[in-house]
């Protein structure tokens, strides 16, 4: 079935320090790819996404592109801020465009320290 | 636009007793889905609807988990008997069938199970 795998954290940086959380994904067709932000006390929400082969999604300074030749879709950030500290969730959607449950990957907590 | 609306936000029972939890989704969001999101991992689906009608309850232990959404809109979730193992945040998520993908989600119910 489909999977979602993502490093393992927790991850603790510097203000200003340059983010990747790595991201790959198993899945038999053309899935679409999200990262969800889950900041402490609240939801999740939608961070980006990208629906096809080579797409970038950004959105707050982050960015993701759909890799598809190496199943990934790593999630960076060029100056995180402690404001960014938070669990991130990588995760999938088996048909592109329609309305599929999401198959999610264990979370990465990052920790922002000024 | 108001966003997705869970009660209660935290519930503790004892092992064998049941509990239930309720989700208003987004105005106008025909699809829900719920999810359980146990400590240190992703959330992993329950069960998908699609307006009244279940789409998908493949992973819904239906032998102590039951839930409804009555004419499209609330849902509730329901445990009976609830065990140590459902300990987790309990999600529900809305999104639009329009095939959009952005699945919104609430706050979440965090259940303990002693």
């Amino acid at each position: 079935g489909d999977s979602v795998t993502q490093m393992e954290g927790p991850v603790t940086l510097s203000e200003e320090a340059f983010l990747t959380i790595n991201c790959t994904y198993t899945a038999t067709g053309y899935p679409s790819l999200f990262w969800y932000v889950q900041y402490p006390g609240e939801g999740l929400q939608l961070l980006l996404k990208a629906t096809k082969a080579d797409d970038k999604g950004s959105n707050k300074g982050f960015e993701a592109t759909y890799r598809k030749e190496t199943t990934s879709f790593h999630l960076e950030k060029g100056s995180v801020q402690v404001s960014d500290s938070a669990v991130y969730f990588c995760a999938l959607s088996d048909l592109p465009g329609g309305n599929t449950p999401l198959v999610f990957g264990k979370g990465t907590r990052l920790s922002v320290i000024a | 636009e108001a966003g997705v609306a869970q009660s209660p936000r935290y519930k503790i029972i004892e092992k064998r007793q049941s509990v239930a939890f309720w989700c208003n989704p987004i105005s106008g969001h025909a699809t829900l889905y719920w999810y359980q999101q146990i400590l240190g991992q992703g959330p992993k689906l329950l069960i998908q609807f699609q307006n009244n009608g279940v789409v998908d309850d493949s992973q819904l232990p239906k032998d102590r988990f039951s839930a409804e959404r009555l004419k499209g809109v609330d849902s509730t979730l329901k445990i009976q008997p609830a065990k140590l193992e459902d300990s987790a945040v309990y999600l529900c998520a809305s999104s639009h069938a329009d095939g959009t993908d952005t699945q919104y989600f609430g706050p979440g119910t965090r259940l303990t199970v002693l």
